[in-house]
């Protein structure tokens, strides 16, 4: 089964600092994805990749900044953190098609105190 | 832009009785459609997907069929067990990038 591994799966960092949220896919997926996830919001996009060297903003990617410096890695930034940005964070990754399964990580439970 | 809704927050039922979860859709194209579930403190994996050609998905004992007419794709179980207790989302996607949109999920919560 695919393999999404996000890393550390809990992190309590302090307003105005910086947070870097890291997840490594061993499937060879192009395509990799950064949620958060809020009651009463779901999973919302913050950034995804369609491969090494692309990033794209999501649909709520103000405050954060992503990376993909290889295949296998994907990285979600926080410059400064808020305390809005306390959330649960899931990184996935999946195929290039539409109707192809997107694979999630345990996710990052990250709290901004 | 795309949405999916989700009307129920939480619901509750005894193990055995049936259950359906509601989900509705707004998209400018012809989306798929994905019902993803999550038990506590784990990942969000796949349940079921809709097909290119009308086959309704099963898996588990839950299946649900592709409306395109009212833009539903409600989730349904005949018989639930403790084990489906779990957070649901319903997700859709289109395009090559496969972005998911979800909805805000239901909670389903199996009582004996």
């Amino acid at each position: 089964e695919a393999a999404v591994t996000q890393s550390p799966r809990n992190k309590v960092a302090v307003t105005g600092g910086k947070v870097t949220l890291s997840c490594n896919q061993t499937n060879n997926h192009n395509n990799m994805y950064w949620y958060r996830q809020d009651t009463g919001h779901g999973l919302r996009l913050i950034h995804y990749s369609y491969g090494a060297g692309s990033t794209e903003k999501g649909d709520i990617p103000d405050g954060y900044k992503a990376s993909r410096p290889s295949q296998e890695n994907f990285s979600l930034i926080l410059e400064l953190a808020t305390p809005s940005q306390t959330s649960v964070y899931f990184c996935a990754s999946g195929g290039t098609g539409a109707n192809t399964e997107v694979f999630f990580g345990k996710g990052t439970r990250l709290t901004v105190v | 832009g795309d949405s999916v809704t989700q009307t129920e927050g939480l619901v509750t039922l005894t193990e055995g009785l049936p259950v359906m979860l509601n989900c509705t859709y707004q998209s400018t194209y012809s989306p798929f459609l994905f019902w993803y579930v999550q038990h506590l403190n784990e990942a969000p994996k796949l349940l079921l997907k809709s097909f290119t050609d009308n086959k309704r998905p099963e898996h588990q004992g839950f299946h649900a069929t592709l409306h395109k007419s009212s833009s539903s794709f409600h989730l349904q179980k005949s018989s639930a067990q403790l084990s489906d207790s779990a957070l649901y989302y319903c997700a859709l996607s289109e395009g090559a990038g496969n972005k998911l949109t979800f909805g805000i999920g239901t909670r389903v919560l199996v009582r004996p």
